[in-house]
């Protein structure tokens, strides 16, 4: 089972509007991280969120996990073609053998932002 | 130097070929990690380093074989791949420990890896 839902799997927007990718975990989430990747590319690190209630924006970006710690939203505003790519929520779950904790990622948001 | 760097960017090779792939980062991490990633598909961890141990196998074939000479480079060595090992191969590095990561994971850029 995905430990990790986003969604929605892809978004189309038009240059200038504001768009929500959303993260959920059936689990209490001890961190929060978001990533943007280009296809074929790294990930690049957008923010980390730890505490329930916590936001934190970065230029356009803002995050925010919710108070229960297990949904998160990455909210941007005026969209632009440079924010187009895979946005990757990532938490630390426990690993198969459950004696230590992973970076496990959601299957991402494909954003496609149209000018 | 607030990177990791992952060399080569692209690797062709035969099944009976043997590689390596080498990332490197000059952050004082002391966690190193390996995720492969399919096409259209998230990463996946297969190995993680702390303080120059290996902590976490995910149950990955012996023909992928994680080296860390020392707390800042991290070596995959490759051998008798199977052409459905081909996909991009993310090295990443965190100050501190799982659930007490200070500043997140960073992520080389990967090395797209074809296995003929």
């Amino acid at each position: 089972s995905q430990e990790l839902e986003q969604s929605p799997q892809s978004l189309i927007v038009q240059e200038g509007k504001n768009l929500t990718i959303n993260c959920t975990s059936s689990k209490t989430l001890y961190g929060l991280y978001w990533y943007k990747q280009k296809y074929g590319e790294g990930l690049i690190f957008l923010m980390m969120l730890q505490k329930g209630g916590e936001e934190k924006s970065h230029e356009k970006i803002t995050a925010k996990l919710d108070e229960k710690k297990q949904q998160s939203s990455l909210h941007i505003t005026a969209s632009q073609p440079s924010h187009a790519g895979i946005y990757l929520c990532g938490a630390d779950f426990p690993n198969s053998g459950g004696s230590n904790y992973k970076l496990t990622f959601g299957k991402g948001t494909l954003l496609t932002v149209n000018p | 130097d607030t990177e990791v760097t992952q060399t080569p960017k692209h690797l062709v090779m035969g099944m009976t070929n043997k590689k390596s792939l080498k990332c490197e980062q000059h952050m004082g991490h002391r966690a190193m990690y390996w995720y492969k990633q399919k096409a259209k598909k998230p990463p996946e961890l297969m190995f993680v380093y702390s303080y120059e141990k290996l902590s976490i196998n995910e149950s990955v074939p012996s023909r992928f074989s994680p080296e860390c000479p020392n707390s800042s480079l991290l070596n995959l060595h490759l051998h008798a791949l199977q052409p459905e090992d081909s996909a991009l191969y993310l090295c990443a590095s965190s100050q501190g420990e799982v659930l007490r990561i200070i500043d997140g994971y960073t992520f080389g850029s990967g090395t797209r890896l074809t296995v003929v």
